[in-house]
């Protein structure tokens, strides 16, 4: 059973260029919430998908967006670039309602 | 507001228990976590504990929790290499996971 698969492992980009993540959740989970963890810091939320909706938003502008697609997978897109965007960025998966979160191994964003 | 605080550095020795701190603010986290995290790589779910409980054991990893004073602990027994890591204390809230900045576990031989 594969847990969750996140694509691409690593990316360059330029500032102000646009950037697309993607995540699969492990099978049977429905809920997908995605993190930023800049070097030498904890996770921080950055928001969470259920059923297609942005039910949860941390505190992060709205270059930062997302989507849910109808199979769970999803998608985060940054606009404008900036090199403090440059992170490890987390997805992880739950069952609604569930405490079991899975993370993947995240996208490894380096912003030149 | 969210805040969960725990040491940034922790050094043990091979054999000997690694006890990591952490406290947390929010008096309604239904869950507590720690993770492990290896360099380049995820984070990996240790062990949970639900905030009913006070102490939950599994294998060489124990951990307290003390709701009054909203302290979490994560105790490794007979440390190994293996254990060199970084470990995160985290809290569930709102159905999101805050995490703490993590602890770096460095084994000495």
């Amino acid at each position: 059973d594969a847990g969750v698969t996140q694509s691409p492992t690593h990316l360059i980009k330029t500032r102000g260029q646009q950037v697309t993540l993607r995540c699969s959740p492990k099978s049977g989970h429905d809920t997908v919430s995605w993190y930023q963890q800049a070097l030498g810091q904890g996770p921080q939320f950055i928001f969470q998908y259920y059923e297609e909706e942005e039910r949860q938003r941390g505190n992060f502008p709205d270059r930062f967006s997302g989507h849910q697609f109808p199979n769970y997978s999803s998608e985060l897109n940054v606009n404008a670039l900036l090199l403090g965007d440059s992170a490890l960025y987390l997805c992880a998966s739950s069952l609604d309602g569930n405490y079991g979160y899975t993370f993947g191994s995240g996208t490894r964003l380096t912003v030149v | 507001g969210e805040d969960v605080e725990q040491s940034l550095f922790l050094s043990v020795r091979e054999g000997d228990s690694s006890v990591i701190n952490c406290t947390y603010t929010d008096s309604s986290s239904t869950y507590l976590y720690w993770y492990k995290q290896e360099p380049g790589a995820g984070l990996q779910l240790l062990t949970y504990i639900f905030s009913n409980m006070d102490m939950k054991q599994d294998q060489r990893l124990t951990v307290l929790l003390n709701k009054k004073d909203k302290h979490l602990s994560l105790r490794i027994a007979d440390t190994q290499t293996g254990d060199s890591a970084i470990y995160f204390c985290a809290e569930m809230e709102d159905d999101k996971i805050i995490f703490g900045k993590g602890t770096r576990l460095h084994i000495l031989p």
